[in-house]
């Protein structure tokens, strides 16, 4: 079993929906939690970085931990055609390491 | 404006020949890493770096090696290439920690 479980998709919504993206992890060590979306044929950049339970929102993004469920979960509002990419969990380890989930392809169809 | 580099972006080889992927940052980042990634298999750690002539084994490291002679490169050598390293490889790099990485665009190797 992975640490960090992620259901690859694809995922396809019609513009203007709420997508919800998540993550499930093992390791209750875990204490940073982020999320990194990847265009096509591009190196992943960091879209939201939590610390703790709770929510954080930032624009249209909201990245949500619940820690003691081990999940954590991505909700895009007013979902765009440009928000079309894979999207990427990835938790801190107790060694200060990434521990990648395999990503999620989500498709905004116009 | 500060970026990191890859290069070459595409590359084909043939099994058993020695490939070296470079890898620039003008960040000023002391920490660099290598990952590849495969369908399936999300980003997996194969060598990573906290300073210069610092270097440390990530998960799949066996069949690669990397050096860091200055703060700005980290080269990533496949000594004897195998399809199985058939991939695309990213370069990250990031001012404290392993978590917030600046990634490259990615070099994609094909060996046959």
């Amino acid at each position: 079993q992975k640490e960090v479980e992620q259901d690859p998709g694809p995922l396809s919504v019609p513009e203007g929906a709420i997508v919800s993206l998540n993550c499930t992890y093992s390791n209750s060590a875990f204490q940073y939690f982020m999320w990194y979306r990847q265009y096509s044929r591009k190196g992943p950049e960091l879209l939201m970085y939590t610390y703790s339970s709770g929510n954080k929102e930032d624009g249209r993004f909201t990245a949500q931990v619940d820690k003691s469920s081990k999940y954590i979960s991505l909700f895009i509002r007013d979902s765009q055609p440009s928000d079309s990419a894979t999207y990427l969990c990835a938790m801190v380890d107790s060694n200060y390491q990434l521990i990648w989930g395999a990503g999620t392809k989500l498709i905004i169809k116009p | 404006d500060a970026e990191i580099t890859q290069s070459p972006r595409h590359k084909i080889t043939e099994t058993g020949r020695q490939v070296t992927l470079a890898c620039h940052q003008t960040w000023n980042h002391n920490n660099m890493f290598w990952y590849r990634q495969d369908l399936g298999h999300g980003l997996r750690l194969i060598h990573y770096s906290y300073g210069v002539q610092d270097t440390n084994k990530g998960e799949v490291s066996d069949g690669y090696s990397v050096s860091r002679s200055n703060t700005e490169d980290l080269p990533l050598t496949l000594e004897s290439a195998a399809s199985s390293q058939t991939s695309v490889y990213f370069c990250a790099s990031s001012s404290s920690g392993a978590n917030v990485l600046t990634f490259g665009a990615g070099s994609r190797l094909t060996v046959l």
